[in-house]
C-alpha cells in the first residue's frame, strides 16, 4: 500500500525558515517523480515543487528561490526547505506522487502538514 | 504562463449527470486530470490523461478534452460525489491547476 506522511509543519515568524518532510512506503521511491502541493484556507491547490527521479528540481516562479526541494532516496523521504516566510505562505502542504514518467498527474497523496506564518 | 479556468460551483440533483468544465488554450494539446477532494481530506485522482479512471473510482466518473476544454461527467451523481473538483495539467515544466468547483448534490 502506497503511504506517503508529512511532518514538519506548524507556526512559524514572517522571515523565518521550516522544513517540511514526507516519508514514504509502499513503492520504489527511488524511480518516482515527487511533488509538494499547498492549499492555503478555503482556497484551491497550487503546485510548488516537483523532483524528478534523478533529482532535478522544478517550481513555479512564485516560489522560486525561496523553496528547495530535496530527497534522500536511502530514506524514502522527500524534503521542502521553506526560507523568508511571509503571512501568505501559510497552507496546508501535501506531498504527493507523479504517475509516471511523462504521465502528468498526481496519483497519490498524503494528509498534509499545516504551517502557519504569523508573529 | 498558463492558466486553467473552472466554474466556481455546479449543482446537481440526485441521480442526474453533472457536467463540470475545465478551459485553458489548446488544453485537448496536454494531458488533463481531475482531482475530487472532501472536505478535510487530501485530494483524490478521479480522472488521468483525459479520460482514464483508476481502478477504485466508479464508472459513473468519465473525462473528455477536446478543442480548448477537458470535462469530467458523472452520471447518475450521488450525494457522496459532492465535493470539489480541480483540473490539472502540465505546461513547461509546470503544474497547473484549475481554481476548483464545488459540486452541490442538491
Amino acid at each position: 500500500e502506497v503511504r506517503l506522511v508529512e511532518s514538519g509543519g506548524g507556526l512559524v515568524q514572517p522571515g523565518g525558515s521550516l522544513r517540511l518532510s514526507c516519508a514514504a512506503t509502499g513503492f520504489s521511491f527511488s524511480d518516482y517523480d515527487m511533488h509538494w502541493v499547498r492549499q492555503a484556507a478555503g482556497k484551491g491547490l497550487e503546485w510548488v515543487s516537483e523532483i524528478d527521479s534523478n533529482g532535478d528540481t522544478y517550481y513555479p516562479d512564485s516560489v522560486k528561490g525561496r523553496f528547495t526541494v530535496s530527497r534522500e532516496n536511502g530514506k524514502n523521504s522527500l524534503y521542502l526547505q521553506i526560507n523568508s516566510l511571509r503571512a501568505d505562505d501559510t497552507a496546508v502542504y501535501y506531498c504527493a506522487r507523479d504517475g509516471g514518467v511523462s504521465t502528468r498527474y498526481l496519483d497519490y497523496w498524503g494528509q498534509g502538514t499545516l504551517v502557519t506564518v504569523s508573529s | 504562463s498558463y492558466e486553467l479556468s473552472q466554474p466556481p460551483s455546479v449543482s446537481v440533483s440526485p441521480g442526474q449527470t453533472a457536467t463540470i468544465t475545465c478551459s485553458g488554450d489548446r488544453l485537448a494539446d496536454k494531458y488533463a486530470c481531475w482531482y475530487q477532494q472532501k472536505p478535510g481530506q487530501s485530494p483524490v485522482l478521479v480522472i488521468y490523461q483525459d479520460t482514464k479512471r483508476p481502478s477504485e473510482i466508479p464508472e459513473r466518473y468519465s473525462g473528455s478534452n477536446s478543442g480548448n476544454t477537458a470535462t469530467l461527467t458523472i452520471s447518475e451523481t450521488q450525494a457522496l460525489d459532492e465535493a470539489d473538483y480541480y483540473c490539472q495539467a502540465w505546461d513547461s515544466n509546470t503544474w497547473v491547476f484549475g481554481g476548483g468547483t464545488k459540486l452541490t448534490v442538491l
